[in-house]
């Protein structure tokens, strides 16, 4: 079992936002990061920190919190955006260790 | 740019010991950062498998850390990955990252493409 829950899957309509979301005990003390990851590839970083998008990754995705929940917003869905999200934080003992959520299945309809 | 690359056997017999090396290029090991493990069972989520800093310092998964050893060769800039007592659960995509973690940010920002390793005899 996994100390961040998601969603399994979420659909938006082409152009219009949708919000995944992650929840644990832990995102009350730490930022979460979110991850997209395509079929046959690997995971990519999307957002991390506060609400920060490394390089290359466009400002239609935004991430926030709130209590033990972080979510990720995507502005104007688009086709591509079609993929498996995860979020990764650290676990609620504090100890240095990482923990993935299950993922998230967005379907771009 | 950093790039990270899996290396090592793509099939296990049972009970024996995998094995995987990361070979990291475009960047110092020694300069700084973690780097982890992450595995995915085929169509599975991500597990965490551990991460060990440029010192040597190491933070396994509580459920794998038994059978885990992660060591780092600065000299070769490559990390490694030790599962020992394999079974079929075992099997999934492997993948090596650097674990850019520090006070409460916590991500992977640079990933390698990941290496398929299946545990059968």
């Amino acid at each position: 079992s996994s100390e961040l829950t998601q969603d399994p899957a979420v659909s938006v309509a082409l152009g219009q936002t949708v919000r995944i979301t992650c929840q644990g005990d832990s995102l009350r003390s730490y930022y979460a990061s979110w991850y997209q990851q395509k079929p046959g590839q690997a995971p990519v970083l999307v957002i991390y920190g506060k609400n920060n998008r490394p390089s290359g990754i466009p400002d239609r995705f935004s991430g926030s919190s709130s209590g033990n929940t972080a979510s990720l917003t995507i502005t104007g869905a688009q086709a591509e955006d079609e993929a498996d999200y995860y979020c990764n934080s650290r676990d609620s003992s504090g100890n240095h260790l990482r923990v993935f959520g299950g993922g998230t299945k967005l379907t771009v309809l | 740019q950093v790039q990270l690359q899996e290396s090592g056997p793509g099939l296990v017999k049972p009970s024996e010991t995998l094995s995987l090396t990361c070979a990291v290029s475009g960047y110092s090991i020694s300069s700084g950062y973690y780097w982890g493990w992450i595995r995915q069972p085929p169509g599975k989520g991500l597990e965490w498998i551990g991460s060990i800093y440029h010192s040597g310092s190491t933070y396994y998964n509580p459920s794998l850390k038994s059978r885990v050893t992660i060591s780092v060769d600065t000299s070769k800039n490559q990390f490694s990955l030790k599962l020992s007592s394999v079974t079929a659960a075992d099997t999934a995509v492997y993948y090596c990252a650097r674990d850019n973690s520090g006070g409460v940010e916590i991500f992977f920002d640079y990933w390698g493409q990941g290496t398929l390793v299946t545990v059968s005899s």
